[in-house]
């Protein structure tokens, strides 16, 4: 049982680039998120999934998308990445199918990822 | 006004110590209230939820001032392992609001 497990681990990018973040979980959850992580602010919500088929933003949508492949796989797109994009993302998922709920997360590693 | 404010700290406290620390919110309607730890370079793990009328798993006791609109978390006889930044987590309009986290350092 591997839990919530992300693709790479690290990327460098140049403004411009493409590239797509990986994500999957084991535990037969509903929800899916995606998160980034910057120095000194909480973790904020890009996109979410609250069951497959289905996809919202959150609160920094702008230069991102994603695809809920199916249950499990929940994939994170930069389509021009810029500096700005430059952060650790976190994919994580949660048992109840509902918004952004309140129900227990669980996280991938995190991917660092740096635009030059 | 951040809607949810943490001390980054860090605060250092040796081996054994007791120590707290607080989380304010702003949105008064936020029902549910969690405090996640986050080890240097890895992902964030629930420590515990933090119910109306507080809780306490092991050394940990988290509790809900509702009135104040913040919650606690209280670590007694403090190991090295406790070294981890802590993070708030409020639901907001059925949002869960991240705080930047409290960044603690045991000493031994």
């Amino acid at each position: 049982n591997a839990g919530v497990t992300q693709t790479p681990k690290f990327q460098v990018l140049k403004t411009g680039q493409s590239m797509t973040l990986q994500c999957a979980q084991d535990m037969n959850h509903n929800s899916m998120y995606w998160y980034r992580q910057d120095p000194g602010m909480g973790l904020r919500l890009i996109y979410y999934s609250a069951s497959e088929g289905t996809t919202d933003k959150g609160e920094v949508p702008n230069g991102y998308n994603v695809s809920r492949l199916n249950k499990r796989e929940f994939s994170l797109r930069l389509e021009s990445a810029a500096p700005s994009q430059t952060s650790v993302y976190f994919c994580a998922s949660s048992e109840v199918a509902a918004g952004p709920s309140t129900d227990t997360q669980y996280f991938g590693p995190g991917t660092r990822l740096t635009v030059l | 006004r951040k809607e949810v404010e943490q001390d980054p700290g860090p605060f250092n406290v040796p081996e054994g110590a007791t120590v707290a620390f607080n989380c304010t919110y702003s949105n008064s309607a936020s029902q549910s209230f969690f405090w996640y730890r986050q080890d240097c370079r890895k992902e964030p793990k629930l420590l515990m939820s933090v119910y109306s009328s507080g809780n306490e798993d092991g050394r940990f006791t988290a509790q809900l001032n509702r009135a104040s609109q913040y919650i606690s978390l209280l670590i007694r006889d403090s190991k090295l392992s406790d070294s981890a930044t802590y993070l708030c987590v409020v639901d907001s309009n059925y949002q869960l609001i991240w705080g930047a986290g409290t960044k603690l350092i045991i000493k031994p």
